[in-house]
């Protein structure tokens, strides 16, 4: 399997633009999860879904912020209008399911907002 | 709400020396607990988990961890580290009972010398 792939792997962007994450989760995982990981903050979760309905988004931190996820095999997440403090690596992962099941996690996207 | 608590920014060890990382969560119960890794540049990575049994679980490149109730604490131990065992290590914890996810600690940094 190729594991969970995010795209783009860096993302330079300017204050204003719309950015937009992607994740492709590996095959069969039923529960999707984005991440926010900073030296500040450490590694947030913003939003999962759940057979591709989300199921608890309140980790998204301003209205700006949005994340779809239109089938079994694709999810995005959304920034609108991008700041310099959405400057973080933002990490996808998948699992079987919720709660106990391991959580696999890709690459990540390393956002920088000039 | 569960919590967890990585009490140590960073750790230095020798390489050939053992390794002890601390984790303490806060539960009314007994969680389902993890141990991930992350390499510089690298998503998470999982190196052991505990659900039930057995409190002494061995994991993946030579690690274990001790389940500890009493306590309340998860630590991650290796008898000999490796200069490849540098990287950031997370513990989380998952909630048995509920429809949720994982909360993850802040990290504790693993540099080792030679």
């Amino acid at each position: 399997d190729a594991g969970v792939i995010q795209s783009p792997r860096h993302e330079v962007t300017e204050m204003g633009q719309e950015v937009t994450l992607r994740c492709k989760p590996i095959s069969g995982h039923n529960s999707l999860f984005w991440y926010r990981q900073t030296m500040m903050r450490g590694l947030e979760l913003l939003i999962y879904f759940n057979n591709n309905v989300p199921i608890d988004d309140s980790g998204m931190p301003e209205d700006r912020f949005s994340a779809k996820m239109p089938n079994a095999s694709f999810s995005t997440l959304k920034i609108q209008p991008s700041e310099p403090r959405d400057s973080a690596v933002y990490f996808c992962a998948s699992s079987l399911g919720l709660n106990q099941e391991t959580q696999y996690f890709g690459p990540g996207t390393r956002l920088l907002v000039l | 709400a569960q919590s967890v608590t990585q009490p140590d920014i960073h750790i230095t060890v020798s390489e050939g020396a053992s390794l002890e990382l601390r984790c303490n969560y806060s539960y009314g119960a007994t969680p389902y607990l993890f141990w991930y890794v992350q390499s510089p540049g690298q998503g998470l990575q999982l190196l052991l988990k505990y659900f039930s049994g057995d409190t002494l679980v061995q994991g993946i490149k030579g690690f274990e961890a001790e389940f500890k109730r009493s306590q309340s604490s998860f630590n991650l131990r290796k008898p000999s580290v490796h200069w490849s065992d540098a990287a950031e290590y997370f513990c989380a914890v998952g909630d048995p009972s509920g429809y949720s996810t994982l909360t993850f600690g802040k990290g504790t940094m693993l540099l080792v010398s030679p």
